[in-house]
């Protein structure tokens, strides 16, 4: 099973500023990894796929970069809208999908 | 518009049993492969189970050690999760969602399982 880790656990910025955000596959994942959004009493909406493809209708502002172990999910510049939990999943190796536990953006 | 929504959570004792449904529309369900994730209160995501669009291919994550049930009903555009000899940890929010090319989306809004006497 591959083990995905993600940091930090939660992560304190300003709105107008940039936020980044890691997460590590125990193992390759290629390129084969999500990040989705979820907001609290919300299902998660998926933001990211294939590590850079923004999804349908998700602002310029989100980015995705990384490939293999290492991944990286960055928000050019914070809105109110985006303070919410974030989760990477990956879907090279299945079953099982495998998510981090999540990092939690919250206002400075 | 595609939606997903899921019925069937409430309250239930240890050991008992529960059946969950997810009624899809606005795609065509018969060609996507579906699935489970659940969410306990205040935790991270955990995949439960997956199901190929023709019900050929099935597969559970290895905690329920075979006490869960995934099935669909292409006919009636639903998904299925039967659940028995529940247990407290598995309290969560079940979510379905649809497969697209190995992600889930989109999500329903999840229904509500809480396991206790």
């Amino acid at each position: 099973e591959i083990v995905m880790t993600q940091s930090p656990a939660t992560l304190s910025v300003s709105p107008g500023e940039r936020a980044t955000l890691s997460c590590r596959a125990s193992q390759s994942v290629g390129s084969n990894l999500v990040w989705y959004q979820q907001k609290p009493g919300q299902a998660p909406r998926l933001l990211i796929y294939g590590a850079s493809t923004r999804a349908t209708g998700i602002p310029a502002r989100f980015s995705g970069s990384g490939s293999g172990t290492e991944f990286t999910l960055t928000i050019s510049s914070l809105q109110s809208e985006d303070f919410a939990v974030y989760y990477c999943q990956q879907y090279n190796n299945w079953p099982p999908y495998t998510f981090g536990q999540g990092t939690k953006l919250e206002i400075k | 518009e595609v939606q997903l929504v899921e019925s069937g959570g409430g309250l239930v004792k240890p050991g008992g049993s529960l059946r969950l449904s997810c009624a899809a529309s606005g795609f065509t369900f018969s060609s996507y492969n579906m699935n489970w994730v659940r969410q306990a209160p205040g935790k991270g995501l955990e995949w439960v189970s997956s199901i190929s669009s023709s019900s050929t291919y099935i597969y559970y994550a290895d905690s329920l050690k075979g006490r869960f049930t995934i099935s669909r009903d292409n006919a009636k555009n639903s998904l299925y999760l039967q659940m028995n000899s529940l247990r407290a940890e598995d309290t969560a929010v079940y979510y379905c969602a649809r497969s697209d090319r190995g992600w889930f989306d989109p999500w329903g809004q999840g229904t509500l399982v809480t396991v206790s006497s």
